[in-house]
């Protein structure tokens, strides 16, 4: 069955930098879109960026755009997201998510558990 | 971008109790929309997609309708495992967008 499991988060000084990973299982990952959602706490969520199945199309919020990157690796099946330049309204939960395969856009048919990120001195 | 906005925001409610939860597109979305639900500290879950199309294992008393600007879930008889946080999200162009949230809770 499909797998997504997060981790690199952490607490981490505003200005820093920190890298997520989510490590797939179960599917064949080079044939999806992924995405990055994240919840801050006690809030709603929020699309962070995308990344096409092969990674030559990358989109971002507004909200982090210029500071975070998002890229794959296939043949680990691995989804990262670099995160630089951290400001506290950065701190969320921050998950992984695969697109239903077909349409662009389309809706997020699994979730990861999400991976913390605090963003504090 | 596309604002999407869910009312009410929380709301109160008995086992056995219809519940109704509207979601608002700022333009139309024809039918590319998706609910959710989401447990405490626990990752969303899918429930319907394309405003109306039951996921596979979610119970039927799950329904989604609407197309255009308007959508509703509805949920025919509350059960305990549906005491939830409920978010709808628009997938018809980037950035996708999420309403703010409904909180169903007990009475």
């Amino acid at each position: 069955q499909v797998h997504l499991v997060e981790s690199g988060g952490g607490v981490v000084q505003p200005g820093r930098s920190l890298r997520l990973s989510c490590a797939a299982s179960g599917f064949t990952f080079s044939d999806y879109t992924m995405n990055w959602v994240r919840q801050a706490p006690g809030k709603g969520l929020e699309w962070v960026a995308i990344i096409s199945y092969d990674g030559s199309k990358k989109y971002y919020a507004d909200s982090v755009k210029g500071r975070f990157t998002i890229s794959r690796d296939n043949s680990n099946n691995t989804l990262y997201l670099q995160m630089n330049s951290l400001r506290a309204e950065d701190t969320a939960a921050y998950y992984c998510a695969r697109e239903l395969l077909g349409g662009i856009p389309n809706y997020f048919d699994y979730w990861g558990q999400g991976t913390l990120v605090t963003v504090s001195s | 971008d596309i604002q999407m906005t869910q009312s009410p925001s929380t709301l109160s409610a008995s086992v056995g109790d219809r519940v109704t939860i509207t979601c608002r597109a700022s333009q139309s979305l024809s039918s590319w929309l998706a609910w959710y639900q989401q447990r405490p500290g626990k990752a969303p879950k899918l429930l319907i997609y394309k405003a109306s199309g039951l996921e596979s294992g979610v119970p039927s008393r799950f329904s989604g309708s609407g197309s255009g600007t308007e959508f509703t879930l509805t949920i025919s008889s509350l059960q305990p495992d549906d005491f939830a946080t409920y978010y709808c999200q628009q997938y018809d162009s980037y950035p996708l967008t999420f309403g703010g949230g409904t909180k169903v809770g007990i009475k």
